[in-house]
């Protein structure tokens, strides 16, 4: 199971992110989303497509539908610039699967 | 709050092995899922297996199976991932993390909220 993270993406401060992740029919998965900063461990920040772990924000939002899942970020701040990826449980091959990451650079 | 705590760095040669711990605090370790994940300099993650460790119940990534163990040590809450045959392209900071599994879910699960702070592995001459 392949999951499709465009490399890069650059939102100026105060705009709307929307980070994808693209899987043959991903909204019948659970997606997870993570943040990693450079040098510092991966952060959760949804699980079960839209829901978040307490502590983060919530312009942080989830979505999952056909072929797409994806990470929306309000108001982007200076501190959001760091990777992504997305992840699912391929119940399949039973593996976790990572996207290859996202980059968000903020303009 | 739970924490995982990893051993320290390790150099290997090509060939041999490599055992990782990640010792976690707490009394709920049965309920976890204990994950590795490793991370190839200026490369993204890479999920390696998992154990359910109240079921001793382990998923390896079809590209480790044939090399790679996870185990898990109830009395002392600590998981290990031994690695053998070390190749260069092994040289990654390996990472332990949690899925919480109180909820009856682990697979698909609640994702993984909780991480240790990586173990460097460099495999060199």
């Amino acid at each position: 199971y392949v999951l499709t993270q465009p490399p890069s993406l650059s939102v100026a401060p105060g705009k709307t992110a929307r980070l994808t992740c693209g899987g043959s029919n991903i909204g019948t998965e659970s997606v997870e989303w993570y943040q990693q900063r450079p040098g510092q461990a991966p952060v959760l920040i949804m699980y079960y497509d839209s829901e978040r772990p307490s502590g983060i924000p919530e312009r942080f939002s989830g979505s999952n539908s056909g072929n797409t899942a994806t990470l929306t970020i309000n108001g982007v701040e200076a501190g959001d610039e760091a990777d992504y990826y997305c992840q699912v449980w391929d119940s399949r091959s039973l593996q976790v699967m990572f996207g290859g990451g996202t980059k968000l650079t903020v303009l | 709050q739970v924490q995982l705590v990893q051993s320290g760095a390790e150099v290997r040669k090509p060939g041999s092995s490599v055992k990782v711990s990640c010792k976690t605090s707490g009394d709920s370790f049965r309920n976890f899922a204990i994950n590795w994940v490793r991370q190839a300099p200026g490369q993204g993650l890479e999920w390696m297996g998992a154990i359910i460790v109240v079921f001793n119940k382990v998923y390896y990534s079809q590209k480790f199976q044939d090399r790679l163990s996870i185990t898990a040590d109830t009395p002392t809450n600590t998981a290990y991932m031994e690695l053998r045959g070390l190749r260069y392209e092994d040289t990654a900071l390996y990472y332990c993390a949690r899925i919480d599994c109180s909820d009856g879910n682990c697979f698909p699960g609640p994702g993984l909220d909780r991480w240790g702070q990586g173990t460097p592995v460099t495999v060199s001459s």
